[in-house]
């Protein structure tokens, strides 16, 4: 089975700088996806980011990036020049490309930007 | 950009009612999610849905719980006998054949039953 595994249950950061939010995962298959979402009070879950595991090229978007080790099964996320909006739950997420798309969620952590 | 609507945004219950949570998924979408999301805890999966038929269930997903998507359009999960930890938000979520692509969260439901 399995797991996802969020280290971190908050993170505080202040406007412009930037926050690393770490993830890592255990599982035994070769190919899967892995993504970052983000969760604002409202309690949407929105998109932020996705990186296939045969590419190892760290996917970019914006302001939010990450590091991806296959080897050591991380995937860490980078928000730089955090502003307020950024202010959310992170959730990472895994799923095997063998299965119907059941998604593995992180407990989540949660990023606080103060001015 | 297409999304996936859910409704209603909150429904209180009695314990011991059934109440069936609606969601309008991407129209060329052909994978079809419910998720679960106790407050504070994380998002759980319940039971994925493709070719009109469920493909994969979890644990929490039993005989209380069904799916069905009635006339092509609508995907809904309906809870027939609800419990007090029934209490949760629960989003629907859909996705094309590419996975790679990602899956489109509704807003969710959030069910409160008292």
């Amino acid at each position: 089975a399995q797991t996802v595994t969020q280290s971190q249950p908050e993170m505080s950061v202040q406007e412009a700088e930037t926050v690393t939010l770490s993830c890592t995962y255990d599982t035994s298959e070769n190919n899967y996806y892995l993504f970052w979402y983000k969760q604002p009070p409202s309690r949407q879950m929105i998109l932020v980011i996705r990186q296939e595991a045969y590419k190892q090229q760290n996917a970019t978007e914006n302001r939010f990036s990450v590091n991806f080790q296959k080897a050591a099964k991380s995937f860490s996320l980078k928000i730089s020049d955090s502003q307020l909006g950024d202010t959310a739950m992170y959730f990472c997420a895994f799923v095997k490309t063998d299965s119907w798309g059941k998604l593995q969620f992180g407990a989540g952590t949660q990023v606080v930007v103060t001015p | 950009e297409p999304e996936v609507t859910q409704t209603p945004s909150h429904q209180v219950t009695q314990m011991g009612q059934e109440v069936i949570l609606r969601c309008v998924p991407i129209s060329n979408h052909l994978y079809f999610y419910w998720y679960r999301q106790i407050l504070g805890q994380k998002v759980e999966f319940l039971v994925s849905f493709y070719n009109n038929e469920i493909s994969e269930k979890s644990e929490i997903f039993d005989d209380q719980f069904s799916v069905e998507r009635p006339d092509g359009s609508n995907f809904t999960l309906k809870i027939r006998s609800t419990k007090l930890e029934d209490s949760a938000m629960y989003f629907c979520a859909s996705r094309s054949r590419d996975r790679a692509i990602g899956y489109t969260f509704g807003s969710g439901t959030r069910l409160t039953v008292v």
